[in-house]
């Protein structure tokens, strides 16, 4: 079965600084994606980045990189340049390719401190 | 282009009522997710389907039943309310591409309180 663990209930980072959210994963499946989603507190799901198994290169878009480890089965999301608008709750998922069944993490609460 | 869509935004049910949370996205795609998030959770997959007339069970899927006649619209049936049930249900969608790496595209969640 698929397991996703995030170990960081709450974060808080200074403006402008950098911070890892971690996410370690569990599959048995050798084809799967990561995905990281933001949830502010009006509640709605935002997809950020994904990363694929036999991605040779870490994922980035813009501000965020995934720190893939495949062997560690982790997945650390990479915020560079916190803004007080990154203030929310991040979700690491995970979905393996022959299975439809997406799995979220419990979250991580970030908050960012001006 | 509205995405996905989800009616209504909140209700409160009695235990034993039945009701449908709608979901409708206009992307054309083939793929559609019902969720739950309970307090303080990560999301659990309720039901998911891959086309019209096509339907399967995902992680948590007692208590709630679903159909899918077109591509567009993917309802959720609760027929005899639980407190248990209590929670915030999301619908998503995702074109059929193949890959573990569809990103799904969220509706903006349904709150629903059954007392």
């Amino acid at each position: 079965a698929q397991k996703i663990t995030q170990t960081q209930p709450g974060m808080f980072v200074q403006e402008k600084e950098a911070v890892t959210l971690d996410c370690t994963y569990d599959t048995s499946d050798p084809s799967y994606g990561l995905f990281w989603y933001k949830q502010p507190s009006s509640g709605e799901m935002i997809f950020l980045i994904y990363q694929g198994s036999y991605d040779q290169q870490n994922a980035t878009e813009g501000r965020y990189s995934l720190n893939f480890q495949k062997a560690r089965k982790s997945a650390n999301l990479v915020i560079s340049a916190s803004q007080l608008g990154d203030s929310a709750m991040y979700f690491c998922a995970m979905r393996s390719y022959n299975n439809n069944d997406m799995r979220f993490g419990a979250g991580t609460r970030l908050t960012v401190k001006p | 282009n509205a995405g996905v869509t989800q009616t209504p935004k909140f209700r409160i049910l009695k235990i034993g009522q039945s009701m449908t949370l709608q979901c409708t996205q206009d992307m054309n795609h083939n793929y559609m997710y019902w969720y739950r998030q309970d307090p303080g959770m990560g999301l659990k997959l309720i039901y998911y389907s891959v086309g019209a007339g096509i339907t399967d069970k995902g992680e948590v899927p007692n208590g709630y039943n679903v159909s899918r006649s077109t591509t567009e619209d993917f309802p959720l049936r609760l027929e005899l309310a639980a407190p248990s049930q209590t929670s915030v249900y999301f619908c998503a969608s995702s074109a059929a591409t193949g890959t573990p790496g569809e990103t799904q595209y969220f509706g903006p969640g349904t709150r629903l309180l059954v007392l």
